[in-house]
């Protein structure tokens, strides 16, 4: 099974601020990697997909990179709609597996 | 509108049974694998099994192999997960979402809103 792991496990940050969260498999996942956000009371919601790729309607501050171990989810300028737990996924190989997420709350 | 909504959740006693139905519409639900993710009280996600568009392919979490059993009604648009030996640990909200139309190791690009199921003496 393909361990997941992310940090850091929570962030404070400011309105504004360019957010950097971090996602590490135990073995190369390729680019078979995916982000969600969830917020409060909400089901999760796809962001990107193939480490880099947004989903349909994600706004365009949100930006993936990384292939293999490491990977990156990048806000360039939060917003207040933005505070939410963010989970990674390998979609590599199964169990499908996710992240602890990282949770991104107001400073 | 693409939709997922689930339901049959509720509270049920430690060695018991229950079966969750998801209803999907606004698109076509015999083209996707289909799966089920849940989400015990403050923690994280967990993949709990999947189904390919014909039924002829399923898997499921080691932690629940053997007492759970996903099945489809493509002619009703219907998902279900049916779970028997029911464990505390259990106890989470349950998500139906949306794989990959032909692969079966996907991103999630839909999800219900979640069952709740609680497993109480």
């Amino acid at each position: 099974e393909i361990m997941m792991t992310q940090s850091p496990a929570t962030l404070s940050v400011s309105p504004g601020e360019r957010v950097t969260l971090s996602c590490r498999a135990s073995q190369s996942v390729l680019t078979n990697l995916a982000w969600y956000q969830q917020k409060p009371g909400q089901s999760p919601r796809l962001l990107i997909y193939g480490a880099s790729t947004r989903a349909t309607g994600v706004p365009a501050r949100f930006s993936g990179s990384g292939s293999g171990t490491e990977f990156t989810l990048t806000i360039s300028s939060l917003q207040s709609e933005d505070f939410a737990v963010y989970y990674c996924q390998q979609f590599l190989e199964g169990p499908l597996t996710f992240g602890g997420g990282t949770k991104v709350g107001i400073k | 509108e693409v939709q997922l909504v689930e339901s049959g959740g509720g509270l049920v006693q430690p060695g018991g049974s229950l079966r969750l139905s998801c209803a999907a519409s606004g698109f076509s639900f015999r083209s996707y694998w289909m799966h089920w993710v849940r989400q015990a009280p403050g923690k994280g996600l967990e993949w709990v099994s999947r189904i390919n568009s014909y039924e002829s392919s399923t898997s499921y979490a080691d932690s629940v192999q053997g007492r759970f059993t996903i099945s489809r009604d493509n002619a009703k648009n219907t998902l279900y997960l049916q779970m028997s030996r029911l464990r505390a640990e259990d106890t989470a909200i349950y998500y139906c979402v949306r794989g990959g139309q032909y692969l079966a190791l996907d991103a999630f690009d839909i999800w219900g809103q979640g069952t709740m199921v609680t497993v109480s003496s």
